[in-house]
């Protein structure tokens, strides 16, 4: 099983900031990553497919980059409605597993 | 405007049964991949589930195989997980989902249905 390793686990910021979130894979997931938006109540969001692809009607603030085993997901520039839980998943090979999640919260 | 609602979620006792449903609606069932994902109180998403769009091929997390079948009726439009044996780290909200065009991403969810697993 492919364990993903994601950092840091909370992450406090400011609206306007910038953030950076990470996924690190146990072994190669070539680009074979998506993010996830997910708030209290609501179902998860596709945000990130294939490391890099913005999702249908992701605002550009939203940005995956990586390959093999290290993976980041960047917001430019923090909204309000940003303040979330992100997960990262692979699909590079059964099962589908998901990480443990980076809580973003205002500071 | 892609839909789908899990029912079937309760209160069970440990090594008890429970079916979840999911009923689907706007788009060609039979054409599309699905799955259940769970997420038990206050932790991350737990993959469980996925099963092809003709029900030929099915796919478990470890922590369910043996237990669990995921089905589907696509005459009806609906997606099953038939849980059995249950136990408390089952207790999750189970979420029923699709997979997205480009692979095992996972682009629709459902609102989620609670199963709580306790005597």
């Amino acid at each position: 099983e492919i364990v993903l390793t994601q950092s840091p686990a909370t992450l406090s910021l400011s609206p306007g900031e910038r953030a950076t979130l990470s996924c690190r894979a146990s072994q190669s997931v070539n680009s074979f990553l998506a993010w996830y938006q997910h708030k209290p109540g609501q179902a998860p969001r596709l945000l990130i497919y294939d490391a890099s692809n913005r999702a249908t009607g992701i605002p550009a603030r939203f940005s995956g980059s990586g390959s093999g085993t290290d993976f980041s997901l960047t917001i430019s520039s923090l909204e309000p409605e940003d303040f979330a839980v992100y997960y990262c998943q692979q699909r590079k090979a059964w099962p589908i597993t998901f990480g443990q999640g980076t809580r973003l919260e205002i500071k | 405007e892609v839909q789908l609602v899990e029912s079937g979620g309760d209160l069970v006792q440990p090594g008890g049964s429970l079916r979840l449903s999911c009923a689907a609606s706007g788009f060609t069932f039979t054409t599309y991949d699905l799955t259940w994902v769970r997420q038990a109180p206050g932790k991350g998403l737990e993959w469980v589930s996925a099963i092809t769009g003709r029900g030929d091929n099915t796919y478990y997390a470890d922590s369910v195989k043996g237990r669990f079948t995921i089905s589907r009726d696509n005459s009806k439009n609906t997606l099953y997980l038939q849980m059995n044996n249950l136990r408390a780290e089952d207790t999750a909200k189970y979420y029923c989902a699709s997979r997205h065009s480009i692979g095992w991403y996972i682009d629709y969810w459902g609102q989620g249905s609670l199963v709580t697993v306790s005597s």
